[in-house]
């Protein structure tokens, strides 16, 4: 089967940067999504790595290593804004994708 | 641009009712389409996904059912409730080979 593990709840400062780590078991994949999910709201989609390394969108960037079945969202210039449950999912087949448990990220002043 | 409604957004139902949970999408043909539900803090659970009109494919057995009618227009339904449907229940598009998913506002349901 596929699984996901993630830390439940991290906290950082405004202002620093955090890394939200995820690791997977699978027997095949195509690509790890990240997706954001604000208290109350549905979860919007953030990045993908189909390849290994990194990819980056503007204060988040996004890191697959396919060898040590692992990756993160490494998300600078924290703000208050970015308080929310991020998710890593893997792309898996047949436009399938499963979703780990989720991170809560709460930010301090 | 596209788009996707769900609703109702908040349903409440006694235990043994039934359930039917609507989802459309706009804007684009042929979206692969999903249920999940989510519940209080928790990650998200993919109940049934859909290629196209009438194909269903179950994910969790349970005493839920999908039903795709047409090519925009997923349906979530249940015969009979039980406490433990209680969740947030969230649609989904995506399409060509389904890496990206676009997310509905979500319907919370609470079975009393």
């Amino acid at each position: 089967g596929q699984s996901l593990e993630q830390p439940s709840e991290v906290t950082a400062v405004e202002g620093a940067i955090v890394q939200i780590n995820c690791t997977y078991q699978t027997s095949g994949f195509y690509g790890l999504s990240w997706y954001q999910q604000h208290d109350g709201g549905a979860p919007t989609f953030l990045s993908y790595n189909a390849l290994d390394g990194l990819e980056e969108t503007g204060r988040f960037s996004s890191f697959l290593s396919r060898s040590d079945s692992y990756g993160y969202l490494l998300l600078q210039e924290l703000q208050m804004k970015d308080s929310a449950s991020y998710f890593c999912a893997l792309y898996s087949s047949a436009s399938k994708i499963i979703f780990g448990s989720g991170t809560r990220l709460s930010i301090r002043p | 641009s596209q788009t996707i409604h769900q609703w109702p957004a908040t349903l409440v139902q006694p235990v043994g009712s039934p359930l039917s949970l609507e989802c459309t999408v706009e804007g684009t043909s042929n979206p692969n389409l999903y249920w999940y539900r989510q519940a209080a803090g928790r990650g998200l659970q993919l109940l049934f996904y859909s290629v196209g009109i009438g194909q269903i494919s179950s994910e969790v057995p349970q005493n839920l059912s999908a039903s795709r009618p047409q090519d925009r227009q997923f349906i979530l339904s249940s015969k009979k409730l039980l406490l433990s449907d209680s969740g947030f229940y969230l649609c989904a598009w995506s399409i060509g080979q389904g890496e990206t998913q676009y997310f509905g506002p979500g319907t919370r349901l609470l079975v009393l």
